[in-house]
């Protein structure tokens, strides 16, 4: 969906290096969240946000963190990373009235 | 602990077949129980969604079956196409977060 995008799209790492995936959005939707997919896992939740002033953890929070710099743009940060954060990170928007959620297309993210 | 188990974790069909996926939960403060697809290199989109007040719902040759008393869910898929071939994640929601629980994936090929 064109309306979340998040850069960059592949990212190899190596271990202990900080890393930024960033999100933004253009459906001006207030809420906002990061998931990681593993293969055999489906997606767990790292954090979300329901507005620049409000960031929360989600069941997989440790070793993440992030940053609702604007409404349209949210942020996830890896302060150091390890070999175990190799996944696919998708970022995700919703309207505060319905419980549909808008993918975006995905970061690969592999750490060496 | 996952709160959401889906089966199978690999389905093939044939072309005009029926496809099935179940998912079971555990957490009874679910209220609100979605399909997503996802295809390759893409983020998952919704399909399908259900609230436990009805027992079914369909749209087009998706339905969805929900079971309140046994906590299971399904999707079923009529007439099969080779262009349903993708990844089907179910999940559930609650509370005011409004966060995502998903189960763990069914990918299905469809032969044509």
């Amino acid at each position: 969906d064109a309306d979340v995008t998040q850069t960059p799209r592949n990212r190899i790492t190596k271990t202990g290096k900080r890393i930024m995936l960033e999100c933004s959005q253009t459906k001006g939707h207030d809420r906002m969240y990061w998931y990681r997919q593993d293969p055999g896992l489906g997606l767990r939740l790292i954090y979300y946000s329901f507005d620049v002033k409000d960031i929360n953890k989600g069941e997989i929070s440790d070793g993440y963190s992030v940053s609702r710099q604007a409404q349209a743009k949210f942020s996830l940060s890896l302060e150091s990373a390890i070999p175990n954060q190799t996944a696919l990170y998708f970022c995700a928007t919703a309207p505060v009235d319905t419980d549909t959620q808008y993918f975006g297309p995905g970061t690969r993210l592999t750490v060496l | 602990q996952q709160q959401v188990k889906q089966s199978p974790q690999s389905l093939i069909v044939q072309k005009g077949g029926i496809s099935i996926i179940n998912c079971a939960y555990e957490n009874t403060a679910f209220d609100y129980f979605p399909w997503y697809q996802q295809f390759p290199g893409k983020g998952p989109a919704l399909l399908i969604a259900i609230r436990p007040d009805v027992s079914e719902k369909k749209e087009g040759r998706f339905t969805i079956s929900f079971n309140k008393s046994a906590k299971q869910f399904s999707l079923h898929i009529m007439d099969s196409q080779p262009g349903d071939s993708a990844t089907y994640f179910c999940a559930a929601t609650s509370g005011s977060a409004r966060q995502l629980t998903f189960g763990s994936g069914t990918q299905l090929t469809v032969l044509p």
